[in-house]
Protein backbone atom coordinates (compact mmCIF):
# COMPACT_ATOMS: atom_id res chain seq x y z
CA UNK A 1 0.00 0.00 0.00
CA UNK A 2 1.18 3.57 -0.59
CA UNK A 3 2.62 5.32 2.07
CA UNK A 4 -0.57 7.74 2.79
CA UNK A 5 -1.72 8.92 5.79
CA UNK A 6 -4.71 11.26 6.96
CA UNK A 7 -5.13 12.89 10.02
CA UNK A 8 -7.28 13.34 12.01
CA UNK A 9 -9.68 9.94 10.97
CA UNK A 10 -12.41 11.38 12.63
CA UNK A 11 -13.47 14.57 13.52
CA UNK A 12 -16.31 16.30 15.07
CA UNK A 13 -16.67 19.98 15.16
CA UNK A 14 -19.64 22.84 14.99
CA UNK A 15 -20.70 25.25 12.42
CA UNK A 16 -18.63 28.43 12.13
CA UNK A 17 -15.33 26.96 13.54
CA UNK A 18 -11.68 26.51 11.31
CA UNK A 19 -10.50 22.88 10.12
CA UNK A 20 -7.88 21.76 9.09
CA UNK A 21 -7.31 18.23 7.55
CA UNK A 22 -3.78 16.50 7.03
CA UNK A 23 -2.50 14.38 4.51
CA UNK A 24 1.13 12.91 4.92
CA UNK A 25 2.88 10.65 1.84
CA UNK A 26 6.02 9.01 2.33
CA UNK A 27 6.18 8.35 -1.81
CA UNK A 28 7.93 11.73 -2.50
CA UNK A 29 4.92 11.57 -5.41
CA UNK A 30 4.84 14.86 -7.07
CA UNK A 31 0.75 15.02 -7.34
CA UNK A 32 -1.69 15.12 -4.18
CA UNK A 33 -5.35 15.70 -4.53
CA UNK A 34 -8.31 15.95 -1.81
CA UNK A 35 -11.60 14.11 -2.87
CA UNK A 36 -14.86 14.41 -0.89
CA UNK A 37 -17.14 11.47 -0.95
CA UNK A 38 -20.86 11.91 0.21
CA UNK A 39 -23.69 9.33 -0.58
CA UNK A 40 -25.32 9.81 -4.34
CA UNK A 41 -22.35 11.80 -5.32
CA UNK A 42 -19.66 9.57 -5.20
CA UNK A 43 -16.10 11.14 -5.01
CA UNK A 44 -15.18 14.96 -6.19
CA UNK A 45 -11.99 16.69 -6.45
CA UNK A 46 -11.71 19.45 -4.10
CA UNK A 47 -8.30 20.75 -4.94
CA UNK A 48 -5.22 19.11 -6.17
CA UNK A 49 -1.05 20.16 -6.11
CA UNK A 50 0.81 19.68 -8.90
CA UNK A 51 4.53 20.69 -6.47
CA UNK A 52 5.51 22.72 -3.59
CA UNK A 53 3.04 25.59 -3.27
CA UNK A 54 1.37 24.91 -6.87
CA UNK A 55 -2.50 23.99 -6.46
CA UNK A 56 -5.13 24.49 -8.28
CA UNK A 57 -9.12 24.15 -7.67
CA UNK A 58 -11.25 21.28 -8.41
CA UNK A 59 -14.95 20.46 -8.80
CA UNK A 60 -16.40 21.52 -5.67
CA UNK A 61 -13.76 23.79 -4.09
CA UNK A 62 -16.02 26.90 -3.06
CA UNK A 63 -15.32 26.91 0.57
CA UNK A 64 -12.26 25.03 0.91
CA UNK A 65 -8.43 26.21 0.73
CA UNK A 66 -5.03 24.04 0.01
CA UNK A 67 -1.87 24.84 1.27
CA UNK A 68 1.65 22.26 0.33
CA UNK A 69 4.50 23.90 1.68
CA UNK A 70 6.46 20.57 1.65
CA UNK A 71 6.43 17.68 -0.55
CA UNK A 72 5.16 15.47 1.89
CA UNK A 73 2.23 17.32 2.82
CA UNK A 74 -1.22 18.42 1.88
CA UNK A 75 -3.40 20.42 3.88
CA UNK A 76 -7.37 21.02 3.79
CA UNK A 77 -8.77 24.07 5.12
CA UNK A 78 -11.99 24.79 5.69
CA UNK A 79 -12.59 28.35 6.90
CA UNK A 80 -15.35 28.49 8.39
CA UNK A 81 -16.97 25.01 8.57
CA UNK A 82 -20.61 24.37 7.40
CA UNK A 83 -23.64 21.06 7.89
CA UNK A 84 -22.98 20.85 4.05
CA UNK A 85 -19.25 19.72 4.17
CA UNK A 86 -19.75 16.92 6.45
CA UNK A 87 -18.67 14.17 4.33
CA UNK A 88 -15.99 11.82 4.22
CA UNK A 89 -12.69 13.22 2.78
CA UNK A 90 -10.18 11.59 0.88
CA UNK A 91 -6.51 11.91 -0.14
CA UNK A 92 -5.02 10.49 -2.95
CA UNK A 93 -1.30 11.15 -4.51
CA UNK A 94 -0.24 10.43 -7.80
CA UNK A 95 3.32 9.46 -9.25
CA UNK A 96 3.05 11.57 -12.39
CA UNK A 97 4.77 8.61 -14.28
CA UNK A 98 2.91 6.75 -16.91
CA UNK A 99 -0.59 6.87 -17.12
CA UNK A 100 -1.09 8.59 -13.39
CA UNK A 101 -2.98 5.97 -11.35
CA UNK A 102 -3.73 7.61 -7.86
CA UNK A 103 -3.76 5.79 -4.69
CA UNK A 104 -6.20 6.36 -2.37
CA UNK A 105 -5.21 7.37 1.98
CA UNK A 106 -7.59 5.89 4.67
CA UNK A 107 -10.18 9.12 4.72
CA UNK A 108 -11.49 11.43 7.44
CA UNK A 109 -14.98 11.62 8.49
CA UNK A 110 -16.13 15.27 9.11
CA UNK A 111 -19.21 16.16 10.94
CA UNK A 112 -20.14 19.31 11.42
CA UNK A 113 -22.90 19.91 13.99
CA UNK B 1 -18.80 13.47 -16.03
CA UNK B 2 -18.95 9.58 -16.03
CA UNK B 3 -18.00 8.08 -19.42
CA UNK B 4 -18.65 4.81 -18.35
CA UNK B 5 -21.80 2.32 -17.92
CA UNK B 6 -21.87 -0.21 -15.18
CA UNK B 7 -24.01 -2.30 -13.85
CA UNK B 8 -25.78 -1.22 -10.82
CA UNK B 9 -25.03 -4.53 -9.15
CA UNK B 10 -24.23 -8.00 -9.13
CA UNK B 11 -23.11 -11.26 -7.63
CA UNK B 12 -20.46 -14.06 -7.46
CA UNK B 13 -20.10 -17.31 -5.89
CA UNK B 14 -17.20 -17.55 -3.70
CA UNK B 15 -14.30 -19.19 -5.45
CA UNK B 16 -16.03 -18.37 -9.21
CA UNK B 17 -14.28 -16.24 -11.52
CA UNK B 18 -16.27 -12.44 -10.95
CA UNK B 19 -16.48 -10.61 -14.45
CA UNK B 20 -17.17 -6.91 -14.30
CA UNK B 21 -18.21 -5.43 -17.49
CA UNK B 22 -18.14 -1.76 -18.44
CA UNK B 23 -18.97 0.24 -21.45
CA UNK B 24 -17.05 3.09 -22.66
CA UNK B 25 -18.45 3.69 -26.30
CA UNK B 26 -17.00 6.96 -26.69
CA UNK B 27 -13.78 6.45 -24.89
CA UNK B 28 -11.10 8.46 -26.91
CA UNK B 29 -7.66 7.27 -28.31
CA UNK B 30 -5.53 8.40 -25.46
CA UNK B 31 -7.72 7.96 -22.61
CA UNK B 32 -6.48 5.12 -20.86
CA UNK B 33 -8.97 2.41 -19.21
CA UNK B 34 -8.81 2.30 -14.96
CA UNK B 35 -10.09 0.01 -12.53
CA UNK B 36 -11.06 0.95 -8.50
CA UNK B 37 -12.61 -0.67 -5.89
CA UNK B 38 -13.70 1.08 -2.70
CA UNK B 39 -14.67 -1.44 0.33
CA UNK B 40 -17.13 -0.35 2.60
CA UNK B 41 -15.71 2.89 4.18
CA UNK B 42 -12.38 2.58 3.18
CA UNK B 43 -10.07 4.63 0.12
CA UNK B 44 -10.65 3.36 -3.29
CA UNK B 45 -8.14 1.29 -4.06
CA UNK B 46 -6.36 0.77 -7.54
CA UNK B 47 -6.73 -2.14 -9.05
CA UNK B 48 -5.45 -2.18 -12.92
CA UNK B 49 -5.33 -0.21 -15.98
CA UNK B 50 -4.89 -0.64 -19.69
CA UNK B 51 -5.05 1.19 -23.40
CA UNK B 52 -5.42 -1.37 -25.59
CA UNK B 53 -3.85 -4.49 -24.36
CA UNK B 54 -5.22 -6.86 -22.09
CA UNK B 55 -3.44 -6.52 -18.63
CA UNK B 56 -2.98 -8.85 -15.90
CA UNK B 57 -1.68 -8.35 -12.34
CA UNK B 58 -2.08 -10.02 -8.85
CA UNK B 59 -5.61 -8.54 -8.21
CA UNK B 60 -7.22 -9.16 -11.39
CA UNK B 61 -7.18 -9.62 -15.72
CA UNK B 62 -8.53 -6.64 -17.87
CA UNK B 63 -9.64 -7.33 -21.24
CA UNK B 64 -10.45 -4.48 -23.85
CA UNK B 65 -12.38 -5.07 -26.93
CA UNK B 66 -10.45 -4.84 -30.04
CA UNK B 67 -13.05 -1.52 -30.61
CA UNK B 68 -12.33 -0.15 -27.09
CA UNK B 69 -15.91 0.79 -26.10
CA UNK B 70 -15.78 -1.81 -23.82
CA UNK B 71 -13.85 -3.82 -20.80
CA UNK B 72 -14.34 -6.59 -18.32
CA UNK B 73 -12.30 -6.98 -15.22
CA UNK B 74 -12.00 -10.87 -14.13
CA UNK B 75 -11.16 -11.65 -10.52
CA UNK B 76 -10.08 -15.14 -11.02
CA UNK B 77 -11.22 -16.64 -7.57
CA UNK B 78 -13.87 -14.45 -5.98
CA UNK B 79 -13.26 -14.08 -2.27
CA UNK B 80 -15.78 -12.79 0.32
CA UNK B 81 -13.18 -9.84 1.05
CA UNK B 82 -13.53 -9.42 -3.21
CA UNK B 83 -16.94 -7.64 -1.70
CA UNK B 84 -17.06 -3.89 -2.29
CA UNK B 85 -18.33 -1.32 -5.33
CA UNK B 86 -16.03 -1.62 -8.37
CA UNK B 87 -15.13 1.84 -10.58
CA UNK B 88 -14.53 1.28 -14.42
CA UNK B 89 -12.92 4.94 -15.69
CA UNK B 90 -11.70 6.35 -18.45
CA UNK B 91 -8.93 9.27 -18.14
CA UNK B 92 -6.68 10.72 -20.17
CA UNK B 93 -3.11 10.48 -19.30
CA UNK B 94 -2.37 13.55 -17.11
CA UNK B 95 -1.93 13.38 -13.36
CA UNK B 96 -3.52 16.56 -12.81
CA UNK B 97 -7.09 15.36 -13.93
CA UNK B 98 -9.14 14.18 -11.67
CA UNK B 99 -10.91 10.51 -11.75
CA UNK B 100 -14.16 10.91 -11.92
CA UNK B 101 -15.80 7.90 -9.77
CA UNK B 102 -19.49 7.61 -11.27
CA UNK B 103 -21.81 4.88 -9.28
CA UNK B 104 -19.82 1.74 -9.63
CA UNK B 105 -20.67 -1.51 -9.67
CA UNK B 106 -21.53 -3.18 -6.11
CA UNK B 107 -20.27 -6.94 -6.34
CA UNK B 108 -21.80 -9.10 -3.63
CA UNK B 109 -19.56 -12.37 -3.20
CA UNK B 110 -22.08 -15.15 -1.43
CA UNK B 111 -20.26 -17.86 0.63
Amino acid sequence: DAGITQSPRHKVTETGTPVTLRCHQTENHRYMYWYRQDPGHGLRLIHYSYGVKDTDKGEVSDGYSVSRSKTEDFLLTLESATSSQTSVYFCAISGGQGPGEQYFGPGTRLTVT
Amino acid sequence: DAKTTQPTSMDCAEGRAANLPCNHSTISGNEYVYWYRQIHSQGPQYIIHGLKNNETNEMASLIITEDRKSSTLILPHATLRDTAVYYCIVRVANTGNQFYFGTGTSLTVIP
